[in-house]
C-alpha cells in the first residue's frame, strides 16, 4: 500500500476527446510523476511537478499537461487524443529524495 | 544520459528454483537503481532500491540485487521461486538531471513460475 491513489480506474474516450486523470498523494509528498506505460512496455516518464510547479519533461508533446494542487493532488490532461494514446497511465509520489510511490494506474483505451 | 537494458523479456523457473532477472544500466552520473514488481492490472510495487551504500541490497519477498559497478549491472536474484512471484519486473535507473529526479525504465522481464 503506497498511499497514492489514482482515478478512475478505466477509461474509453474516442479520437479528438479530451482526458482528466487524477491522482491523490499522501500528505507531504510534494513531487508527483506522470509516466505512460503502452502495452508490453515499460513506463516513459511524461513529466513531473514540484510543489505546483513543473519542473520536468520528458519526450511528450504539449497536449500533454497536468496540474498539482496544494492538497497533494493532481491531474494528467490530454488534448486531442490520438490511439497511440491508449496506454495505462501512472502516478508516483515522492515525500522528498529519490523514491517514488506508484498508484495502481489508469487504463486509457482510445477508439 | 541515462539507460536500462533488461536481457530477456520472458523467463520461466520452476517453483523453488532460483530466480535471475538481469539489469544492465548507463548513467553519466551516479545512478539510484531500482527494481520494481508489478502485478496484472496493478501499478508498480517498489522491490528494492540502491542509492550508493551497500552494493548488496536486500529488499521485499526475498529478493536481493548487487550492484557492480565494473560491469554495469543490477542484476535481481532470489534463492527459491514462488508461484506467486509471477510478475512483471522492471529495472529502473534515477538521476538527478536538469533540477529533477525521473525514472528512466527497462522493457520488462516477464517471470513465470511453473509447478
Amino acid at each position: 500500500e503506497t498511499g497514492v491513489t489514482q482515478s478512475p480506474t478505466h477509461l474509453i474516450k474516442t479520437r479528438g476527446q479530451q482526458v482528466t486523470l487524477r491522482c491523490s498523494s499522501q500528505s507531504g509528498h510534494n513531487t508527483v510523476s506522470w509516466y505512460q506505460q503502452a502495452l508490453g512496455q515499460g513506463p516513459q516518464f511524461i513529466f513531473q511537478y514540484y510543489r505546483e510547479e513543473e519542473n520536468g519533461r520528458g519526450n511528450f508533446p504539449p497536449r500533454f499537461s497536468g496540474l498539482q494542487f496544494p492538497n497533494y493532488s493532481s491531474e494528467l490532461n490530454v488534448n486531442a487524443l490520438e490511439l497511440d494514446d491508449s496506454a495505462l497511465y501512472l502516478c508516483a509520489s515522492t515525500p522528498g529524495g529519490d523514491t517514488q510511490y506508484f498508484g495502481p494506474g489508469t487504463r486509457l483505451t482510445v477508439l | 544520459a541515462q539507460s536500462v537494458t533488461q536481457l530477456g523479456s520472458h523467463v520461466s523457473v520452476s517453483e523453488g528454483a532460483l530466480v535471475l532477472l538481469r539489469c544492465n544500466y548507463s548513467s553519466s552520473v551516479p545512478p539510484y537503481l531500482f527494481w520494481y514488481v508489478q502485478y496484472p492490472n496493478q501499478g508498480l510495487q517498489l522491490l528494492l532500491k540502491y542509492t550508493s551504500a551497500a552494493t548488496l541490497v536486500k529488499g521485499i519477498n526475498g529478493f536481493e540485487a548487487e550492484f557492480k559497478k565494473s560491469e554495469t549491472s543490477f542484476h535481481l536474484t532470489k534463492p527459491s521461486a514462488h508461484m506467486s512471484d509471477a510478475a512483471e519486473y522492471f529495472c529502473a535507473v534515477s538521476g538527478l538531471s536538469g533540477g529533477y529526479n525521473k525514472l528512466i525504465f527497462g522493457a520488462g522481464t516477464r517471470l513465470a513460475v511453473h509447478p
